[in-house]
């Protein structure tokens, strides 16, 4: 069966430090990666997504950036962090087949608590 | 352009009092929806995925409904540990991704 990590649980950052994130997934291979960030009481905001190794795709416009150094690793990463940055941070997996038949389900991960102080 | 709008934002029923959730959508050629359960400090768990227009799918006392404009979550009879945000999701037309609600915060009293 497929298992999605992501760590760390929670981080506590100063703004302007740097920032990593890593997620990896199991039991399968070539997955489509996700990073999701979720404010306080809102929806899930795109941030990246992943086809395969070293292709990124970027939906909004800031400071933070994604990497897919292997498969099934999807890292993201700030150069200095910002306080508006705070927030939960999710990643998620889907299998690869075709983006014109069904939708393939999206799994999580338990997710990253990040506090920008 | 695709959207996706929950209703209601917050619901809070009495334990046993049944209600529905709803979820539309505005998308070129739905690919799906697909319904999350998500815990306070957790990430979403998925419950279910549906395809066509009529379709249903049951688990426990969740049951979800498909038209071709909107979808329900009915729950019936609901219990306290049914508290919880549910979200609802669609594929963008023609990509990888998806776009999600803002979710319906559900509170069961006892």
């Amino acid at each position: 069966s497929q298992t999605i990590h992501q760590w760390p649980a929670t981080l506590v950052q100063p703004v302007g430090s740097p920032l990593s994130l890593e997620c990896t997934v199991e039991g399968t291979s070539n997955p489509n990666l996700y990073w999701y960030r979720q404010a306080a009481g809102r929806g899930l905001q795109l941030l990246f997504y992943s086809v395969g190794i070293g292709q990124i795709s970027s939906e909004v416009p800031q400071n933070l950036s994604a990497s897919r150094p292997q498969d099934r690793q999807f890292i993201l990463s700030s150069k200095k962090l910002l306080l508006s940055d705070s927030g939960f941070y999710l990643c998620a997996w889907s299998a690869q087949t075709s983006t014109s038949g069904e939708g393939d389900t999206q799994y999580f991960g338990p997710g990253t608590r990040l506090t920008v102080l | 352009e695709d959207q996706v709008t929950q209703s209601p934002e917050a619901l809070r029923l009495q334990e046993g009092e049944s209600s529905s959730l709803n979820c539309s959508y505005t998308v070129s050629g739905l690919r799906g929806l697909f319904w999350y359960r998500q815990d306070p400090g957790k990430g979403p768990e998925f419950l279910f995925t549906l395809y066509s227009a009529g379709e249903e799918k049951e688990k426990e006392r969740l049951k979800a409904t498909l038209t071709k404009k909107e979808s329900f979550l009915h729950i019936t009879a609901p219990k306290p540990e049914d508290s919880a945000t549910y979200l609802c999701a669609v594929p963008f037309s023609g990509t990888y991704k998806y776009i999600f609600g803002t979710g319906t915060r559900l509170k069961v009293l006892a």
